[in-house]
């Protein structure tokens, strides 16, 4: 199975700064029909999670645009330009290019 | 919208049965897979599999082979989960989502205890 490692754990984080989260993958997520298929979910506390960022970079409809997805193969990354209240929980990182689907631990973001 | 809604927690001991629903509105139901994710309290997410909701075919990860049953009630837009022969491990949040994780449930919390 493909393991997602997510850095850091947890992330502490001030309101309106910048901030990265790492996903590396043990094998490359590029699928043989050419996409990625990469995907960054937030579960904010007692609530169910929510769809961010698919395919590497795609911004879900609704998501504000302070969440931006990069990467490629094996390393990709989620930023957020400017951390809102409401952006704190746990974010969590899903691949489907390779059966069976997987999540990456999550990393827990919290105020500083 | 789109909206799933599941049924409501359950309490079970070990060795019974629990079946859990996953409603779907505001889309074709058989136009995206439903897929199942657990979520042990205060851990990660962990893929269960999926349900293909045109043919009916399920698909399960390893660790969810045997005790698991995705079904569907297709005329009610609806997915279902059976797990047999529960056990203390199987106590979990569990969430049906749809269209690439875009939608998903409210959550189900299956405790098991005796």
């Amino acid at each position: 199975d493909v393991v997602l490692t997510q850095t850091p754990p947890t992330l502490s984080a001030t309101i309106g700064q910048s901030v990265s989260i790492s996903c590396r993958s043990s094998q490359s997520l590029l699928h043989s029909n050419g996409n990625t298929y990469l995907h960054w979910l937030l579960q904010r506390p007692g609530q169910s999670p929510q769809l961010l960022i698919y395919s590497v970079s795609r911004l879900e409809s609704g998501v504000p645009n302070r969440f931006s997805g990069s990467g490629s193969g094996t390393d990709f990354t989620l930023k957020i330009s400017g951390v809102e209240a409401e952006d704190l929980g746990v974010y969590y990182c899903v691949q489907g290019t390779h059966a069976p689907y997987t999540f990456g631990a999550g990393t827990k973001l919290e105020l500083k | 919208q789109i909206q799933l809604v599941q049924s409501g927690p359950e309490l079970k001991k070990p060795g019974e049965s629990v079946k859990i629903s996953c409603k779907a509105s505001g889309y074709t139901f058989t136009d995206y897979a439903m897929h199942w994710v657990k979520q042990v309290p205060g851990k990660g997410l962990k893929w269960m599999g999926w349900i293909n909701t045109y043919t009916g075919k399920p698909t399960y990860a390893d660790d969810f082979k045997g005790r698991f049953v995705f079904s569907l009630e297709a005329s009610a837009s609806t997915a279902n989960l059976q797990i047999s022969n529960l056990k203390n491990e199987d106590t979990a949040n569990v969430f049906c989502a749809s269209l690439r994780f875009a939608y998903w449930g409210q959550g189900t919390l299956v405790t098991v205890s005796s």
